[in-house]
């Protein structure tokens, strides 16, 4: 199984903040990345698939880059609404995986 | 408006059974693939089971096989998940989920149901 390792596991910032998430897979997972933002009691939300393609209605603050093994999610400007939990997923190979998320919290 | 919606969840025993739902609107769940992705209190995501869109082709991660089934059935336009040996652990909320993309598949799951809660517990 390919495991999703993200960092860091928490982060606090404040609106105006530009942040960066990472997320490191134990083996190449080509371009099947994605990026999902979960807030409490909601279902996942995609943000970013294949990388760095932006999800139709995701705001342009929100970014992905990377390749091979190492990937990040970056949030230029944090506005109120982004603090939520953030999780990378795998879809190179069975069975899909997903890192144990960040929480982006209200410094 | 696209949408997926969940039932069927509930409390069961260990050792029981339990069959969840999902229903589709706004588009032909057919046309897509479909997958089970589940949330344990408190705790990330893992995904479940997997149907593949062209031949209804299913994949499982290793712990779950032999427990559970993925099926669709497409006059209904609903997608199954049927679980059996339940466990304490098996406690979570399932979502159903839809691969972004009915022809091109990018991996991603681009709408979510709200979620059902299974509660394995004696």
């Amino acid at each position: 199984d390919i495991q999703m390792t993200q960092s860091p596991s928490s982060v606090s910032a404040s609106v105006g903040d530009r942040v960066t998430i990472t997320c490191q897979a134990s083996q190449g997972v080509n371009s099947w990345l994605a990026w999902y933002q979960q807030k409490p009691g909601k279902a996942p939300r995609l943000l970013i698939y294949s990388v760095s393609t932006l999800q139709s209605g995701v705001p342009l603050r929100f970014s992905g880059s990377g390749s091979g093994t190492d990937f990040t999610l970056t949030i230029s400007s944090l506005q109120p609404e982004d603090f939520a939990t953030y999780y990378c997923q795998q879809a190179n190979s069975f069975p899909y995986t997903f890192g144990q998320g960040t929480k982006l919290e209200l410094k | 408006q696209v949408q997926l919606v969940e039932s069927g969840g509930g409390l069961v025993k260990p050792g029981g059974s339990m069959r969840l739902s999902c229903a589709a609107s706004g588009f032909t769940s057919n046309d897509y693939y479909m997958s089970w992705i589940r949330q344990a209190p408190g705790k990330g995501l893992e995904w479940v089971a997997y149907i593949r869109n062209s031949d209804s082709a299913t994949y499982y991660p290793d712990s779950m096989k032999g427990r559970i089934t993925i099926s669709r059935d497409s006059a209904k336009n609903s997608l199954y998940l049927q679980m059996s040996s339940l466990r304490a652990e098996d406690t979570a909320i399932y979502y159903c989920a839809r691969g972004q993309g009915s022809s091109s598949w990018f991996g991603a799951f681009d709408i979510w149901g709200q979620g059902t809660l299974v509660t394995v517990s004696s």
